[in-house]
């Protein structure tokens, strides 16, 4: 079964710090990667998505990677703005499945 | 991408009452599914919402308790059964074409007292 582990469960720094978001999986045998942000009371928006034959996506001022053989992703922003604040979510689609399996997510506090 | 909308955006509800959400997305899907997140958890599978057939239910989730219908390629509706205060929750419907980016609707708000 696959799980799903985000590191650090919460994060506070200040604007215009680089940070980076980590997340982790037991299954390597995953089809894809997804980062999504999650407002207070809202849904998911879809940041990045990373396919298991590529090794990092870039959007704006995000950038993710993907190591598929040590299980890990990293999610990194570059120069944190309060806007930024958020809940990020790492979830992963397992070859063969088509659902997604999501990690517990970080809070994000970006402090102007 | 493909844009979902959800109604009702939340609601309050009685135990033992049962409620009916509906997931409307802007363009035809192969795939859609339904998506509990318990409060300051994250988000679980509950089913896969199939296009003309009976959903595909994770385990600890069943039919009697969260019906799912599916009679098109974009529309679905999950009923929470009657209800009680565990099921309070927000449930999220997601859609996905192919091997694409799965996209979210916002979310039906649920507290069952």
């Amino acid at each position: 079964k696959q799980e799903v582990t985000q590191i650090p469960a919460a994060l506070s720094v200040p604007e215009g710090e680089n940070l980076v978001l980590n997340c982790s999986f037991t299954d390597s045998a995953i089809y894809n990667l997804q980062w999504f942000r999650q407002d207070p009371g809202k849904g998911l928006t879809s940041l990045l998505l990373i396919q298991s034959s590529q090794r990092e996506q870039t959007s704006g001022r995000l950038n993710a990677s993907l190591d598929k053989s040590s299980g890990r992703s990293t999610l990194y922003i570059a120069a944190s703005q309060p806007g930024d604040s958020a809940t990020y979510l790492c979830a992963v689609r397992r070859t063969g499945r088509r659902a997604l399996t999501f990690g517990s997510g970080t809070r994000l506090q970006v402090q102007p | 991408s493909a844009v979902i909308s959800q109604k009702p955006s939340r609601d309050i509800c009685q135990r033992g009452t049962s409620l009916t959400i509906q997931c409307q997305v802007d363009s035809q899907v192969t795939m859609m599914f339904w998506y509990r997140q318990q409060p300051g958890q994250s988000l679980t599978l509950i089913a896969t919402a199939n296009q003309g057939s009976e959903a595909t239910y994770e385990s600890g989730f069943v039919i009697d308790k969260f019906p799912i219908s599916r009679p098109n390629l974009t529309f679905s509706t999950l009923t929470v059964s009657n209800m009680s205060p565990e099921d309070s929750s927000i449930y999220l419907c997601s859609a996905g074409q192919g091997e694409e980016t799965q996209y979210f609707g916002p979310g039906t708000r649920l507290l069952v007292l």
